[in-house]
């Protein structure tokens, strides 16, 4: 079954450290996403991709990068200048070209990642 | 900048309907509209385009009213399953844009027996 695949569940990063989420999708969706979300709140975007080698930064980018050398993956790197990284963050993809056409097309997200500061 | 989602929770029992509404300050071009469950991923429900156009999905159904840049969900004779976290997402453009969303801060949904 297709599906966009998170890991690790969690994550726990030391002061300092740079850790990476990873994400894979086999849907053979163009755009892939990376949302962060904190308790009672809903979801901010961090970064974006809609095509191969090509990523944008989205509203919370600061201390967070990304690379899409291939479509299927996503990597999420939390680097030590996040100064708050504790959160649960959610990688979702979409297929937003149908034969030529841009549409939009829900999000399918993955199960996602928490991320804890020790 | 984040749509806004009314109410910020709802409190029901089986079988009572609820509507959960989405308001943005931009021109949008289409609303989504995802459930969550404690700790899980966000579920997709439902997508509407510009066009003011209202879709169904089971008992739950949803509008768009693009002159006033606002959504709303609507949920008939609710079940225990639709306890969660609903969120809509906008897309403020279409074309290019590829889908890129912005989401409200979420409405919690608790049903009762």
């Amino acid at each position: 079954d297709g599906g966009i695949t998170q890991s690790p569940k969690y994550l726990f990063r030391k002061e300092g450290q740079n850790v990476t989420l990873s994400c894979e999708q086999n849907l053979n969706h163009d755009a892939m996403y990376w949302y962060r979300q904190d308790p009672g709140q809903g979801l901010r975007l961090i970064y974006y991709s809609q095509i191969v080698n090509d990523f944008q930064k989205g509203d919370i980018a600061e201390g967070y990068s990304v690379s899409r050398e291939k479509k299927e993956s996503f990597p999420l790197t939390v680097t030590s200048a996040q100064k708050n990284p504790t959160a649960f963050y959610l990688c979702a993809s979409s297929s937003s070209r149908v034969l030529g056409q841009t549409k939009n097309y829900g999000y399918t997200f993955g199960s996602g990642t928490r991320l804890t500061v020790v | 900048q984040q749509p806004v989602q009314s109410p910020q929770a709802v409190i029901l029992r089986e079988g009572e309907d609820a509507v959960i509404n989405c308001s943005s300050s931009k021109a949008l071009y289409s609303v989504h509209w995802y459930r969550q469950k404690h700790g899980e991923a966000p579920v997709f429900l439902m997508i509407l385009l510009k066009g003011g156009e209202q879709k169904g999905h089971e008992k739950i159904s949803a509008s768009f009213n693009e002159k006033k840049q606002q959504s709303s969900l609507y949920l008939t004779a609710s079940q225990l399953s639709y306890s969660g976290t609903y969120f809509c997402g906008t897309a403020d453009s279409g074309g290019t844009s590829y889908g890129k969303l912005t989401f409200g801060q979420g409405t919690i949904l608790t049903v009762h027996p």
